[in-house]
């Protein structure tokens, strides 16, 4: 069915290097994707969002990259810090802008970051 | 602005009863949403509210499973005669509009519920 799903479901990085962050997405008519950080027992934490008109967008330390011929997305963290440790979500929205609300969440990525 | 406020954080229930979640969004939100999520999964939607109109439902959100949001406001989540299977964090969220501004939902703490 549609979905959006992750390709590794844990990453191990060292403090300080960079981490990327897989997501595949399956529903082509997707047209907004937010990244989220989800550290145990907090709700999720918006870290950046995308549109699909967009193939990059860069905040702080992140940058989210967005292939839509593959129907790939990427979440970059440069210079990682134990502080980036948490489950990594990737979600997508199908109608942005639209009725349709609803975000549909993959199943999570686990950074963890050694020091 | 305190962001998406939750109560209870924590609750325990017996099965077959009834049990109420609060959330209180983002002020300015037009838009509250409602997710379930189980240990190791991401969120899965359940219904979102446009101001005081619910204007979805998923497939999840059983008979026993209500939601209303009266004066467009805070929300209520209200689970009957719950069931084991009903053990999850519940998380709220709000957004204001597409097109106003920043789109990204703003999720609350979750109530974690346990049946037992």
């Amino acid at each position: 069915g549609e979905s959006v799903g992750l390709h590794l479901p844990t990453l191990s990085v060292q403090e300080g290097d960079n981490s990327i962050i897989n997501c595949a997405y399956s529903n082509s008519a997707s047209d907004y994707f937010i990244w989220y950080k989800q550290e145990s027992g907090k709700g999720p934490q918006f870290i950046i969002d995308i549109r699909s008109n967009m193939d990059k967008r860069q905040g702080q330390r992140v940058t989210v990259l967005l292939n839509k011929t593959v129907k790939h997305l990427s979440l970059q963290i440069a210079a990682t810090q134990p502080g980036d440790s948490a489950v990594y979500f990737c979600a997508e929205n199908k109608n942005y802008g639209g009725s349709q609300g609803n975000l549909i969440f993959g199943k999570g990525t686990k950074l963890s970051v050694k020091p | 602005d305190t962001g998406v406020s939750q109560d209870p954080r924590h609750k325990i229930t017996k099965r077959g009863q009834n049990v109420t979640f609060r959330c209180d969004p983002i002020s300015e939100h037009n838009r509250l949403y409602w997710y379930r999520q189980t240990l190791g999964q991401g969120p899965e939607f359940l219904t979102y509210f446009q101001n005081e109109a619910q204007l979805e439902k998923s497939r999840l959100l059983s008979d026993r499973f209500s939601a209303e949001r009266p004066k467009g406001s805070f929300s209520t989540l209200e689970i009957q005669r719950t069931e084991q299977g009903d053990s999850a964090m519940y998380l709220c969220a709000s957004s204001l509009l597409p097109g106003q501004g920043s789109y990204g939902y703003t999720f609350g703490s979750g109530t974690r519920l346990t049946v037992v």
